[in-house]
């Protein structure tokens, strides 16, 4: 599975959008870019997915280079609500498996 | 339409005690996971399952086994609780897909210290 890396933590502002990137430099040909959030006490909850170029849902965005090398996160005009950590993953069915590892993701701060 | 329940929600044991996490999900999804989170830290898989009557070890499953008996429940046992194993334990299902991840569900959490 394709190692991620994403910065630890980021800060905003109520009303800003927020873009957060995430590294995945040996990303294989059938691997998918997905993002979890995840509340205090809470399990992770699905956000988005996407395979290349820019997908965007009810909640946000993922904006994908050509190269898959990277992906962005954007969170339009957030909110308090929206602190919480967003995971990065990159994977796909390998040999049969699914296997769904989390890196250390980022922790979203919103502040008034 | 419950999702994924875990039970018990909070529970504390004495080192060398014995127990069981059960998961229950009900969308007739293949995979399960179980993972723990430590304070401050991510989510570490532990064992995960692609049907019934398969496991699998994930990247942390010293200490922990696991059965699939019926495709609805994930169970997870510590023979010998040791304090190290304190932490919030998630389960998860997901839907096989063709390609790429499908999307996870995750259930409430069970708090575990052992003392």
């Amino acid at each position: 599975l394709a190692k991620t890396t994403q910065p630890i933590s980021m800060d905003s502002y109520e009303g800003q959008e927020v873009n957060i990137t995430c590294s995945h430099n040996n990303i294989a040909t059938n691997d998918y870019i997905t993002w979890y959030q995840q509340f205090p006490s809470q399990g992770p909850r699905f956000i988005i997915q996407g395979y290349k170029t820019k997908v965007t849902n009810e909640v946000a965005s993922l904006f994908i280079p050509a190269d898959r090398k990277s992906s962005t996160l954007s969170l339009p005009r957030v909110s308090l609500s929206d602190t919480a950590v967003y995971y990065c993953l990159v994977g796909a069915v390998s040999g049969g498996y699914n296997k769904l590892i989390f890196g250390a993701g980022t922790r979203l701060a919103v502040h008034p | 339409n419950a999702g994924v329940t875990q039970t018990p929600k909070f529970r504390v044991l004495k080192t060398g005690q014995s127990m069981t996490l059960l998961c229950a999900q009900d969308m007739n999804h293949e995979y399960m996971y179980w993972y723990r989170q430590d304070p401050g830290m991510g989510l570490r898989l532990i064992h995960y399952s692609v049907g019934e009557g398969t496991t699998a070890k994930g990247e942390v499953p010293d200490g922990y086994n696991v059965s699939r008996l019926k495709k609805q429940n994930f169970l997870l046992g510590l023979e010998s609780a040791a304090p190290s194993q304190t932490s919030v334990y998630f389960c998860a299902s997901s839907y096989s897909s063709p390609a790429g991840f499908s999307e996870a569900f995750f259930g409430q959490g069970t708090r575990l210290t052992v003392v």
